[in-house]
This record gives structure tokens, C-alpha cells and sequence, in this order.
């Protein structure tokens, strides 16, 4: 499974955007890039999946470069309930199996008012 | 969208005793669960993998005699910290593989999560 490397911490003030990049040089071609968000005392939640280029859903974007060694999580206007931890996953799905699903650290995003 | 439900949400035991913590999926049918444990201030360690009908598979380190994983049905599946200790105190999390956000996304595997069974053994 391709390593990702994420900054611990980060801090932003409400209203403002929030680029979190994770670093995945070993990506393998099959591998997608999934992102998951976790409040304190709860489970982690699926927030945005990606394989090139750019995909954007209700919550987040993902940008995603040519060379696929890295990735951006970008969260528009955040609000003081975006404070979580944010992991990026990299891996893919055999057919008709699963995959492992092992998280790296995270990045701690606190949203200060 | 799917949802996993963990129970007991909260639970406290005294050392040498056994706990059980259940992992429903609701809505969906899950072959496959997964067990985590999350320290304070950590990541989350994938402990095992439970299969429905089948003996679960450990991770490396997980001692397989101390936490038991049962998954007796598609949508339940249980794991008994047995013979608890302090340092089995932690924060438990169990995730099924999301059907409604695998069928959209033809990617990587897509995880529900349960919200987790904080246990303190005194």
C-alpha cells in the first residue's frame, strides 16, 4: 500500500479556504485517492474519492496532479465544525474483493473564529 | 447512505473481565467488517478483518486469543476484549464497505464507520 505523507496540523480562520495536501510518491496505477474526516470521540466519515485531475462533490474538492504523487483536499468557506482530523488513503479495489483500508496520522485542522 | 451502528457507545469494566462490542450494518448487507482501535491523540490501527461465515483475519500484533471476532450474520459482527487489562482501554471503531458509495465511485473501497466504544478498564 502507497505511504502518505500529510502536514500534522494546520490552523485557519472561519470563512476562509483550507488546501490540505497529502504526498503519495509510490501511487500505484490502480490506486485511488480517498479522503476521510474525523471528529473527536466518532468514527472517521468518507468525504471525497479521486483518480485524476479534479473531483468535487457537496463538501469538498480534490485536486489531483498530472503525476498523481500528490493531492489536494480543498474545503471553501470552513466553518468552526470542519475542526477534525483529515486522513488521506491511497489504495484500490480488486475485483469483486476489498482492499486493506490503514490510515497514516492526518492532519489536525482547527478552525479558529 | 449506509449506516453502521456500534453499541455500547460507552463502557467501563473492571480488569479481567470480559467486554463485547457489536457492529450492525443497517440497510445493507456487509461481508466484510473491520475492526479498529484508536489511541488518544493516534491514528487508528486496522486490528482485524472480520468475514461473515469465516475466521476473521488479524493484523500482525493482534493477539487473536484476547480480542475475538465473531461475524455470525451479514450485518452483525462482534469483537470481546476478553480478560481486559488497562492498557486495552482505547477507543474502538468497527466500518463495513459502503454498496451505495462503491456502485457511484469505481474506485478504491468506500468504508462506513461505526461511532465508535470508548472502553476504560479500571
Amino acid at each position: 500500500l502507497a505511504k502518505t505523507t500529510q502536514p500534522v496540523s494546520m490552523d485557519s480562520y472561519e470563512g476562509q479556504e483550507v488546501n490540505i495536501t497529502c504526498s503519495h510518491n509510490n501511487i500505484a496505477t490502480n490506486d485511488y485517492i480517498t479522503w476521510y474526516q474525523q471528529f473527536p470521540s466518532q468514527g472517521p466519515r468518507f468525504i471525497i474519492q479521486g483518480y485524476k485531475t479534479k473531483v468535487t462533490n457537496e463538501v469538498a474538492s480534490l485536486f489531483i496532479p498530472a503525476d498523481r504523487k500528490s493531492s489536494t483536499l480543498s474545503l471553501p468557506r470552513v466553518s468552526l465544525s470542519d475542526t477534525a482530523v483529515y486522513y488521506c488513503l491511497v489504495g484500490s479495489r480488486p475485483s469483486g474483493g476489498y482492499q486493506k483500508v490503514t490510515f497514516g496520522t492526518g492532519t489536525k485542522l482547527q478552525v479558529i473564529p | 447512505g449506509a449506516v453502521v451502528s456500534q453499541h455500547p457507545s460507552r463502557v467501563i469494566c473492571k480488569s479481567g473481565t470480559s467486554v463485547k462490542i457489536e457492529c450492525r450494518s443497517l440497510d445493507f448487507q456487509a461481508t466484510t467488517m473491520f475492526w479498529y482501535r484508536q489511541f488518544p491523540k493516534q491514528s487508528l490501527m486496522l486490528m482485524a478483518t472480520s468475514n461473515e461465515g469465516s475466521k476473521a483475519t488479524y493484523e500482525q500484533g493482534v493477539e487473536k486469543d484476547k480480542f475475538l471476532i465473531n461475524h455470525a450474520s451479514l450485518t452483525l459482527s462482534t469483537l470481546t476484549v476478553t480478560s481486559a487489562h488497562p492498557e486495552d482501554s482505547s477507543f474502538y471503531i468497527c466500518s463495513a464497505r459502503d454498496p451505495g458509495q462503491e456502485r457511484l465511485i469505481s474506485g478504491a473501497n468506500v468504508l462506513t464507520f461505526g461511532a465508535g466504544s470508548r472502553l476504560t478498564v479500571l
